[in-house]
């Protein structure tokens, strides 16, 4: 069974930089099928996508955020990471990391990590 | 502010149906598909729809999606308290080149 678990820092001082990992198990990252994802959620307000990766290199970004992510993989590991430079109060949220299908016209999410907590505070 | 627009909350009794709705453009509902997902209240979201109106396997066949134009509607048949939840739709912006959501719709079973 496919599962993904978020790890990293859960505080975070401003102008510093977040680096998060999504561990993968149960399927291979380097999977053709799928892109691998990342989701936030500031408090109380909604979904918000940061970006998605495919193995071998294509990578999708908010354009909002382009300027500041960073998506990478990595296949020794079986994960893949985050990195959001520079980063604010505005960048306090959960994140969660997902498989993402992706293709054609098609795009969803499925299934998620269960989302760790990151706030930007001195 | 989301690419994607639902209404903040929609509300009826157990047992009954309610629809939630989700509008955008010709660049993102109007050329791709559309998921759903479920968010529960302290967990993480869960796909419920995709591609427009199909379900994964374990979802009930009380959730239904549906799609026109540059619209896509989410329906839950015989609500049940545990359908209390927010629920988010979701497509890929083909000129963004980047995914995007509605703002969420929050579900009260009165």
């Amino acid at each position: 069974q496919l599962q993904l678990q978020e790890s990293g820092p859960g505080l975070v001082k401003p102008s510093e930089t977040l680096s998060l990992t999504c561990a993968v198990s149960g399927a291979s990252i380097t999977s053709s099928t799928f892109y691998w994802g990342w989701v936030r959620q500031p408090p109380g307000k909604g979904l918000e996508w940061i970006a998605n990766i495919y193995y071998g290199g294509r990578s999708y970004y908010n354009p909002s955020l382009k300027s500041r992510v960073t998506i990478s993989t990595d296949a020794s590991k079986n994960h893949f990471s985050l990195r959001l430079s520079s980063v604010t109060a505005a960048d306090t949220a959960i994140y969660y990391c997902a498989r993402m299908t992706l293709g054609y016209g098609k795009s969803w999410l499925d299934p998620w990590g269960q989302g760790t907590l990151v706030t930007v505070s001195s | 502010q989301s690419v994607l627009t639902q209404p903040p909350s929609v509300s009826a009794a157990p047992g009954q149906k309610v629809t939630i709705s989700c509008s955008g453009s010709s660049s993102d509902i109007g050329n791709n598909y559309v998921s759903w997902y479920q968010q529960l209240p302290g967990t993480a979201p869960k796909l419920l729809i995709y591609d427009n109106n199909k379900r994964p396997s374990g979802i009930p066949d009380r959730f239904s999606g549906s799609k026109s134009g540059t619209s896509a509607t989410l329906g839950i048949t015989g609500l049940q308290t545990g359908d209390e939840a927010d629920y988010y739709c979701g497509t890929w912006d083909t000129s963004l080149s980047a995914g995007v959501f509605g703002g969420g719709t929050k579900l009260t079973v009165l």
